[in-house]
């Protein structure tokens, strides 16, 4: 059983820019969740997917969307990128249900 | 609006001593409880959760914590305190209606030997 990966570790980006983070969960997981963890601050909840569909989204602009594949992989895309969007951004899968989730190590994300 | 407090930014104890690290919740209905622990340069980890039954619940490395409803609390407990205790410790609340978890801001725990 392989724990949940995220690539890039690292990336910097200019504002108004586009990025796409990757996160491969763990096998089985039929969710997927996405946070965005300003430095200093607790895990912000940007949305889930379950089964390649969105199954509810936090506080977050529509420029923040979001992919999940059969493979049990995912993608977090954030569009025209701001200065505030540096953060580490996080994936976590899990089973349907209140269980663990079971997090990726983070892709640390900064904007100039 | 539905909200996790961690009252304390961070809590200093001494090796061998018990810990407590708290966290009240503002959330409608019956919500699921979790702690986590971030270790630096690692991933979040889960710790424990509370979603029915008894309302003191035991999970890894010695840590339990209780569930108070009528406090709306949930706060980490340890009887005996390890250097390598040491981390950044986060509250989580799913409210029932999903699974998708409010989070506290951490609170950094600090044992010194």
């Amino acid at each position: 059983e392989t724990g949940v990966t995220q690539s890039p570790t690292h990336l910097i980006k200019t504002r108004g820019q586009q990025v796409t983070l990757r996160c491969s969960s763990q096998s089985g997981h039929n969710t997927v969740s996405w946070y965005q963890q300003a430095l200093g601050q607790g895990p912000q909840f940007i949305f889930q997917y379950y089964r390649e569909e969105e199954n509810g989204r936090g506080n977050f602009p529509p420029r923040f969307s979001g992919l999940q594949f059969p493979n049990y992989s995912s993608e977090l895309n954030v569009n025209a990128l701001e200065l505030d969007d540096s953060a580490l951004y996080l994936c976590a899968s899990s089973p349907l249900g209140p269980d663990e989730q079971f997090f990726g190590p983070g892709t640390r994300l900064t904007v100039l | 609006a539905q909200s996790v407090a961690q009252p304390e930014d961070q809590v200093n104890v001494a090796e061998g001593n018990p810990l407590t690290v708290k966290c009240t919740y503002s959330v409608s209905g019956n919500p699921y409880l979790f702690w986590y622990v971030q270790y630096p340069n690692r991933g979040l980890q889960f710790l424990l959760k509370y979603i029915t039954g008894d309302n003191l619940v035991k999970g890894s490395y010695g840590f339990e914590a209780e569930f108070n409803k009528s406090q709306t609390s949930f706060h980490l407990k340890k009887p005996s305190a390890l250097v390598s205790d040491s981390a950044l410790y986060f509250c989580a609340v799913s409210p029932d209606s999903n699974y998708q978890l409010i989070w506290g801001a951490g609170t950094k725990l600090i044992i010194k030997p």
